[in-house]
C-alpha cells in the first residue's frame, strides 16, 4: 500500500493550461504539504495544510491554489501554466502532534511537470 | 528562521573510498529534528535518518554513520567503502518544534561514485 500517492507521475502541458495534481495520503496524517523542486535540485516548501486548513502560504504566486477537500487530500491546481512552472512536485505528509514531530515527513514519489 | 548549509555542491569518489557530506544549520529552537534524505536518479525521497536535539549520539547503520555536533551545529554523514549505488543527491532538512514550522531543506550533495 503506497503511504503517499501523487497523481499524475509525468504532466507535459503547454503554457496557458490549467493542470491539476492529486495528492492522497493513507496514513492517518493531519498535515500534509506541497513542495516544489527546481531544476537546481532545490526542495522549497510551497503550501501546508492542517486538517483541511490552509497553515503555512509562502510566497508562491497565486496561480497556484491547493485544495483539501479532506485531510487525507491536498490537490494543487495551477492556473495559466508558463515555462519557470516546469519542475518537480513532491507532496508530504506528517504527523500534527508536537510530540511526533520527529517523526518527519513522508513524501510521495513527485509528479514532473513539464511546461512547454 | 531555520537554515540548513550543505556547502559541497558536488563530490566524485572512486568506489570504495569513504565520503563525508558536511551538513550545518541554524535554529533558535532548543528543541528541533535533523534528517537525512537520499534521492537516486529514480527521484524520490528516501528517508534515511532522524535525530533530535537532545540525543548527540552518534549512529552508524552498515556503512553509513552520522556524527551529530550541536557544538558546532553540525550533522555530517559518512558513507564507508562507498559504492556506485550510493550515487544520488543527500539533502540534510531541519524541522524545529515551535509554532508551524515546516521541514527546511539544504540545497542537497549530488555524489558521484565512480567504478
Amino acid at each position: 500500500d503506497t503511504a503517499v500517492s501523487q497523481t499524475p507521475k509525468y504532466l507535459v502541458t503547454q503554457m496557458g493550461n490549467d493542470k491539476s495534481i492529486k495528492c492522497e495520503q493513507n496514513l492517518g496524517h493531519d498535515t500534509m504539504y506541497w513542495y516544489k523542486q527546481d531544476s537546481k535540485k532545490f526542495l522549497k516548501i510551497m503550501f501546508s495544510y492542517n486538517n483541511k486548513e490552509l497553515i503555512i502560504n509562502e510566497t508562491v504566486p497565486n496561480r497556484f491554489s491547493p485544495k483539501s477537500p479532506d485531510k487525507a487530500h491536498l490537490n494543487l491546481h495551477i492556473n495559466s501554466l508558463e515555462l519557470g512552472d516546469s519542475a518537480v512536485y513532491f507532496c508530504a505528509s506528517s504527523p500534527w502532534d508536537r510530540g511526533l514531530l520527529g517523526y518527519g515527513y513522508t513524501f510521495g514519489s513527485g509528479t514532473r511537470l513539464t511546461v512547454v | 528562521a531555520q537554515k540548513v548549509t550543505q556547502a559541497q555542491t558536488e563530490i566524485s569518489v572512486v568506489e570504495k573510498e569513504d565520503v563525508t557530506l558536511d551538513c550545518v544549520y541554524e535554529t533558535r529552537d532548543t528543541t528541533y529534528y535533523l534528517f537525512w534524505y537520499k534521492q537516486p536518479p529514480s527521484g524520490e525521497l528516501v528517508f534515511l535518518i532522524r535525530r533530535n536535539s537532545f540525543d548527540e549520539q552518534n549512529e552508524i547503520s552498515g556503512r553509513y554513520s552520522w556524527n551529530f555536533q550541536k557544538s558546532t551545529s553540525s550533522f555530517n554523514f559518512t558513507i564507508t567503502a562507498s559504492q556506485v549505488v550510493d550515487s544520488a543527491v543527500y539533502f540534510c532538512a531541519l524541522r524545529a518544534e515551535s509554532g508551524n514550522t515546516p521541514l527546511v531543506f539544504g540545497k542537497g550533495t549530488r555524489l558521484s561514485v565512480i567504478a
